[in-house]
Order: C-alpha cells, then sequence, then structure tokens
C-alpha cells in the first residue's frame, strides 16, 4: 500500500528548531516530487515547499513566509523525506502534511496524517 | 505570486443538490489546477487535476471545468459523505498557492 507518514512534530519555544521527517511506503520516493504543506488552527491549506525527483537533482522551492528559515531535504536510500525547520515563530504552529505529487504539475495524490507543530512559550 | 480567491466561502447545501464552486486565479495558470476535499482531522484528498481530470477512484459526481483564469468544481448531487471543505490548488508556477476553501455544509 502507498503511504506517507510523519513524525517529529511537538511543543517548541520560539527561536527553536524542529525536524520532520516523512517515511515514504509502496513506492520509490526518487521517482516524485515531494511537497511539505501545512495547516495552521483554524486557516486554510497552505504550501510550504518542495523537493524535485532525483533526474531534477532534487531541486527545492519554499514559500516566502519559510524562506531562509526552513530547509527540505530527502534521503531516498531510506525512502523519507524531511523538513528542518529553524527560526520558528508562533505563526509556524500547525499541522504539517508531506504529500506525493502524481506527476509533474498535476496533483498531489497521497498525503500522510499530518504532524503537529506548535510554538509557544 | 498567483492568488486564487474561491467563492463561495461558505455554502449550505442538502442532499441530492448540486453545488458549485468557483476558483479565479489572479494571472492565467493554462489547466495546472488541482482540487482538494478536505475533512476535519483527516489528510486532503486529490479529487481533481489537470483542472479536469478526475482522479482514479473518486466519483463520477465530481467534476472539474475551465481553464486560463477561471475554474469551476461540481458536485452533480451531493452526497452526506461530501460535506467538507474543498480547496483549489495552482500548480502552474512557484510559490504553488492554494485557495481560501469552500466549507459545504448541511442545511
Amino acid at each position: 500500500e502507498v503511504q506517507l507518514a510523519e513524525s517529529g512534530g511537538g511543543l517548541v519555544q520560539p527561536g527553536g528548531s524542529l525536524r520532520l521527517s516523512c517515511v515514504a511506503s509502496g513506492f520509490t520516493l526518487s521517482d516524485h516530487y515531494m511537497d511539505w504543506v501545512r495547516q495552521a488552527p483554524g486557516k486554510g491549506l497552505e504550501w510550504v515547499g518542495r523537493s524535485r525527483k532525483k533526474v531534477n537533482s532534487y531541486g527545492t522551492e519554499y514559500a516566502a513566509s519559510v524562506k531562509g528559515r526552513f530547509t527540505i531535504s530527502r534521503d531516498d536510500s531510506k525512502n523519507s523525506f524531511y523538513l528542518q525547520m529553524n527560526s520558528l515563530e508562533t505563526e509556524d504552529t500547525a499541522v504539517y502534511y508531506c504529500t506525493r505529487e502524481t506527476a509533474v504539475g498535476r496533483g498531489s495524490d497521497v498525503w500522510g496524517q499530518g504532524t503537529k507543530v506548535t510554538v509557544s512559550s | 505570486d498567483i492568488q486564487l480567491t474561491q467563492s463561495p466561502s461558505f455554502l449550505s447545501a442538502s442532499v441530492g443538490d448540486r453545488v458549485t464552486i468557483t476558483c479565479r486565479a489572479s494571472q492565467g495558470i493554462s489547466s495546472f489546477l488541482a482540487w482538494y476535499q478536505h475533512k476535519p482531522g483527516k489528510a486532503p484528498k486529490l479529487l481533481i487535476y489537470s483542472a479536469s481530470t478526475l482522479q482514479s477512484g473518486v466519483p463520477s459526481r465530481f467534476s472539474g471545468s475551465g481553464s486560463g483564469t477561471e475554474f469551476t468544481l461540481t458536485i452533480s448531487s451531493l452526497q452526506p459523505e461530501d460535506f467538507a471543505t474543498y480547496y483549489c490548488q495552482q500548480r502552474n508556477s512557484y510559490p504553488l498557492t492554494f485557495g481560501g476553501g469552500t466549507k459545504v455544509e448541511i442545511k
């Protein structure tokens, strides 16, 4: 079965760091673009960033709200995808989802269950 | 950045109703638009990609249309399991952006 499973969420103080992990099963991570998407409490979905697939040199893109603070990486040998979050702000409080793009330019057809990040003092 | 404006933001409807949600892009995005359904506590679900292609396994009562700057999601006959929030997302250029969402509730 094709699945994604996030982990690593929790409570962190403003200015702190957290690393989210996403483990893929049932498919080959290196064949797909992968995204992080978040939903703050009471808000809509917000795209956070992307890692392109191996053939596209694993290039990354970020939303302006996280650029310079968040870093996306992957380890295809472990079928794992990561979001390193530094200099966290209260506005980063959200449920974070990792997602798989079905094919370039189409949609995200597989989503994890989400991991909750709370930034608070 | 490309802004997506969904309307309405809230919709009250009955089982069996035909429902239409609109998504307008601030600039042309060809057909690089996806629609998702999101229920509380669940992962979002891809319904439509490339503006009008039904994702595998999604019921045929869902359909999408449009290109350029105006898009619609239609549910031909609303079912109890369709009460959720719906989002459009453009995949034409970075940053990828979502519409603000349309919450469909039971009348």
